[in-house]
């Protein structure tokens, strides 16, 4: 079993819909839950980070964790063309060395449709 | 603020031979990390270097890879000799705090 999975796609919603990525996890060591934004040909930007359980909110985007399931979600609300792009979760917990290394799921490649 | 920047993009080399590549992480961010994505898989961690010292090596996949940060500042992974499963993308991020890693736009690497 992966220790991030998600589902690669490709995902192709309208313009101006809300759109749902999830992301589930197996180690329970991680503390922080990432969000990159992929671009062809470009490096992941980040999006927005959360630590630990709950909500954060941030313009039109909103991440959840849920620690108990085991489950991080990423919602996009009234999303528009240039929201095309590959949405990459990435999760860390200190390893035995100190380290914060971010593991990855596969990206999800997200097209909306004008 | 310049952000991190990674040289070259691309880089066709043949089996065999040497390739070093380098990133420049954004100012003041003593963590850098290298990563990897090989055709098909997610991108995976290789190191992390805090300042000039290895904080932890263990996603580097073998003796053939070889980094260094010279001084804090800019690093160099070379791979020497290259083999053909070491295509993919090569990303560098660097960061002042764990929960907001960087990265630069990445070195495609073809070995042939």
């Amino acid at each position: 079993q992966k220790e991030v999975e998600q589902d690669p796609g490709p995902l192709s919603v309208p313009e101006g819909a809300i759109v749902s990525l999830n992301c589930t996890y197996s180690n329970s060591a991680f503390q922080y839950f990432m969000w990159y934004r992929q671009y062809s040909r470009k490096g992941p930007e980040l999006l927005m980070y959360t630590y630990s359980s709950g909500n954060k909110e941030d313009g039109r985007f909103t991440a959840q964790v849920d620690k108990s399931s085991k489950y991080i979600s990423l919602f996009i609300r009234d999303s528009q063309p240039s929201d095309s792009a590959t949405y990459l979760c990435a999760m860390s917990a200190p390893s035995g060395a100190g380290s914060y290394q971010l593991t990855f799921g596969k990206g999800t490649k997200l097209s909306v449709i004008p | 603020e310049a952000g991190v920047t990674q040289f070259p993009s691309h880089s066709v080399i043949e089996k065999g031979q040497t390739v070093t590549l380098r990133c420049d992480p954004i100012s003041g961010h003593d963590n850098l990390y290298w990563y990897r994505r090989v055709m098909g898989k997610e991108i995976k961690f290789l190191l992390h270097f805090v300042k000039e010292s290895k904080q932890d090596e263990s996603g580097m996949p073998n003796n053939r890879f070889l980094a260094e940060r010279t001084g804090g500042t800019y690093s160099t992974l070379k791979v020497q000799p290259a083999e053909l499963e070491d295509s993919g993308v090569y990303f560098c991020a660097s960061s002042l705090r764990p929960e907001e890693q960087y990265f630069g736009p990445g070195t495609r690497l073809t070995v042939t």
